[in-house]
């Protein structure tokens, strides 16, 4: 079973504009952890924000925030005033597994553009 | 910074051949990854590594092992090359510890004809 879901393969964004990206998750775990990784067409992967399951207050990472609904098991990224240099592939993930040997299951990706 | 090194951008083999992708990473981590990324199914996890010549498989470990004999070092190795391993290949690490932040190298893109 799927355990991490995006469900938007692509996006448009005007420039300077918000836009949210979406990300459901599964798991039984009462400790998790939530990242979303940028890869732009380079092909590095760029760590973008952190959510952990404890975290009372979402997460901020200059114009990247996460929208952590806990109850509705979605942790969606917000890119606020988006930058032509934003169009990339993000992907979310979440950390399976406790302790030292934790691992991280990745989504789908989704494709966002920023147009001028 | 950290920094992880995978030893090729691109690769070419033909099926059948032994395959060896290598990554090395300089920041005393204590786990290593290898993910394929494929378009519209993302990253999938074949091994992973959190110690010194310990492994554990991920969702897709048919037709690949690892070795680590450094804990630098970590081996991703298709014993017998077959088109359906065309994939971008993504080495990652981690501090371990609880600390999961991955750092990525910048893939190797293997073709197999």
């Amino acid at each position: 079973a799927q355990k991490i879901t995006q469900t938007q393969p692509g996006m448009f964004v005007q420039e300077k504009e918000a836009v949210t990206l979406d990300c459901t998750y599964d798991t039984s775990d009462q400790s998790y952890g939530l990242f979303w990784y940028k890869q732009p067409s380079s092909g590095e992967m760029i760590f973008l924000i952190y959510q952990g399951s404890y975290d009372e207050q979402n997460a901020t990472e200059g114009r990247y925030s996460l929208n952590f609904q806990k109850a509705r098991k979605s942790a969606n990224l917000v890119i606020s005033a988006s930058q032509l240099g934003d169009s990339a592939m993000y992907f979310c993930a979440m950390r399976e597994g406790m302790g030292n040997t934790g691992k991280l299951i990745f989504g789908q990706g989704t494709t966002l553009q920023v147009k001028p | 910074d950290v920094k992880v090194t995978q030893s090729s951008r691109y690769l070419v083999k033909r099926t059948g051949e032994k395959v060896f992708l290598e990554c090395v990473q300089d920041m005393d981590h204590e786990n290593m990854f290898w993910y394929r990324q494929d378009p519209g199914l993302g990253l999938r996890l074949i091994y992973f590594s959190y110690d010194v010549k310990m492994k554990e498989k991920g969702d897709i470990p048919e037709g690949y092992s690892v070795s680590r004999e450094k804990k630098e070092r970590f081996s991703l190795i298709l014993e017998s090359a077959s088109t359906n391993q065309t994939s971008m290949y993504l080495c990652a690490s981690s501090l371990g510890r609880g600390r999961e932040k991955l750092f990525f190298g910048s893939g190797t893109q293997l073709s197999v004809l």
